[in-house]
């Protein structure tokens, strides 16, 4: 596997249901990202972990939780979701250090939460 | 709030033709910005990061130019073709508290070009 992969590619669950997606880079990152696409909508960052430390959106409801193992992992936590909650959401990682600008993207998770 | 804008929202072209969109973002504070193309059902792909007023990069038959004193760059496709079709999205770069690059994004430049 190279680059950043996810799973599922998609999910379909309701309100009261917990699930998890998963991210994973192989690029030797030390920052990885949660990102939302709405429809219509700008990328939205969620939250960032640097060096495991977590930076985070504020305006992201509580039913969204973000967990990084290490620096090769990422996971987000969704329980108690909403229908409006129903996006695109990708996982990205960059090199923290200095020099390392871009983000490397996955191919993202399709959620529908009905 | 960042306020950052892309124009236009769509742009159909015929193959062959050069094409432009702009992106703008807030002029003071300037630390980077970044291109990214993403093609349907596929990742986004980072084109270019941008970091110094008066840069010009160039990958291919896509280039981009900044100007941070004003608040824009513009991304050129020359003789554009069918598998440049994709959206265009610019982003900002925002310093957080930790070394890690946080972006705000656009909404995107939608490029079909029709053979």
């Amino acid at each position: 596997e190279t680059g950043v992969t996810q799973t599922p590619r998609h999910l379909v669950m309701g309100m009261t249901n917990k699930k998890s997606l998963k991210c994973e880079q192989h690029l030797g990152h030390n920052a990885m990202y949660w990102y939302k696409q709405s429809a219509k909508k700008p990328l939205e960052l969620m939250f960032v972990y640097s060096l495991e430390e977590r930076v985070e959106n504020n305006s992201v409801p509580s039913r969204f939780s973000p967990e990084c193992p290490n620096s090769s992992h990422l996971f987000l936590h969704l329980h108690t979701l909403q229908p409006e909650d129903s996006a695109l959401y990708l996982c990205a990682s960059s090199q923290a250090s200095q020099g390392g600008y871009e983000q490397y993207f996955g191919p993202g998770t399709r959620l529908t939460v009905t | 709030i960042l306020n950052v804008e892309q124009s236009p929202q769509s742009l159909h072209v015929q193959e062959g033709d050069s094409t432009n969109f702009t992106c703008s973002f807030p002029s003071s504070n300037f630390y980077a910005l970044h291109w990214y193309r993403w093609e349907t059902a596929k990742s986004p792909e980072a084109l270019f990061v941008m970091t110094l007023n008066g840069d010009e990069k160039k990958k291919g038959r896509i280039s981009a130019t900044l100007n941070t004193k004003e608040g824009y760059s513009y991304l050129y496709i020359k003789g554009s073709q069918p598998e440049d079709s994709a959206t265009y999205l610019c982003a900002f770069y925002v310093p957080s508290s930790g070394s890690a690059r946080q972006l705000t994004f656009g909404s995107g430049t939608q490029l079909t070009v029709l053979p």
